[in-house]
């Protein structure tokens, strides 16, 4: 069955640093990965989509790779500031459905 | 537009009881979502409708779980009978092809089962 894989354990950094989450998948070749943010109380909000013929996307503070080697997804926030602490899910889809599987998630806090 | 509106957003009730949640997409989207969220499973899809019909509905966990989408701007999720296992967030979200199938998400009903 497919399966997408966070680490579930917290990531905390220095105020400045550059945070790097992971996302792993496994049993499938996804269309494309998307990343989301959440925080405390609210629904998920989306923040970026990679498909698997591009190697990288950037926004602003914010880079996604796809490696559909190593079936692995990195989200790295450069210049991170407190403000960026919150949970990151990692989720996966296929086709034109639009249906999305979601990793559980990687809860990063940043320190001033 | 408003988002996509749930309700309510919280809801406490007794076991056994018939539990219904309601949302509202957004307005053009033709694919819904509902989630439901555990600390222990995470974000789990549970059915999802493609222009108001079930396209796949095998996270439903079991009988006592139904979906609804009678019409493009209203889906209802029931539970009957509830169980105290069934406490968690649900979410629901919806999407549009025409927006790289990002999804937009509500703000989640909290369900406590006593």
């Amino acid at each position: 069955s497919q399966k997408i894989e966070q680490n579930s354990e917290a990531l905390n950094i220095q105020e400045g640093k550059t945070a790097t989450l992971t996302c792993n998948y496994t049993n499938y070749s996804p269309a494309y990965l998307q990343w989301y943010r959440q925080d405390p109380g609210r629904g998920p909000v989306f923040l970026l989509l990679i498909r698997e013929n591009e190697k990288e996307k950037r926004k602003e503070r914010l880079k996604v790779t796809f490696d559909t080697t190593l079936k692995q997804s990195l989200f790295h926030i450069t210049a991170s500031q407190p403000a960026d602490s919150a949970t990151y899910l990692c989720a996966q889809g296929s086709g034109n459905t639009g249906k999305l599987i979601f990793g559980q998630g990687t809860t990063l806090q940043v320190k001033p | 537009d408003a988002g996509v509106i749930q309700s309510p957003r919280h809801e406490v009730t007794e076991m056994g009881q018939e539990v219904t949640l309601r949302c509202k997409p957004i307005s053009g989207h033709n694919s819904l979502f509902w989630y439901r969220q555990t600390m222990m499973r995470g974000l789990e899809l549970l059915i999802y409708f493609n222009n108001n019909v079930p396209i796949d509905d095998s996270g439903m966990p079991e009988d006592r779980f139904s979906a609804k989408m009678p019409n493009a701007s209203f889906s209802t999720l029931k539970i009957q009978p509830s169980e105290p296992r069934d406490s968690a967030v649900y979410f629901c979200a919806s999407s549009s092809p025409d927006k790289n199938t990002e999804a937009f998400f509500g703000q989640g009903t909290r369900l406590t089962v006593v």
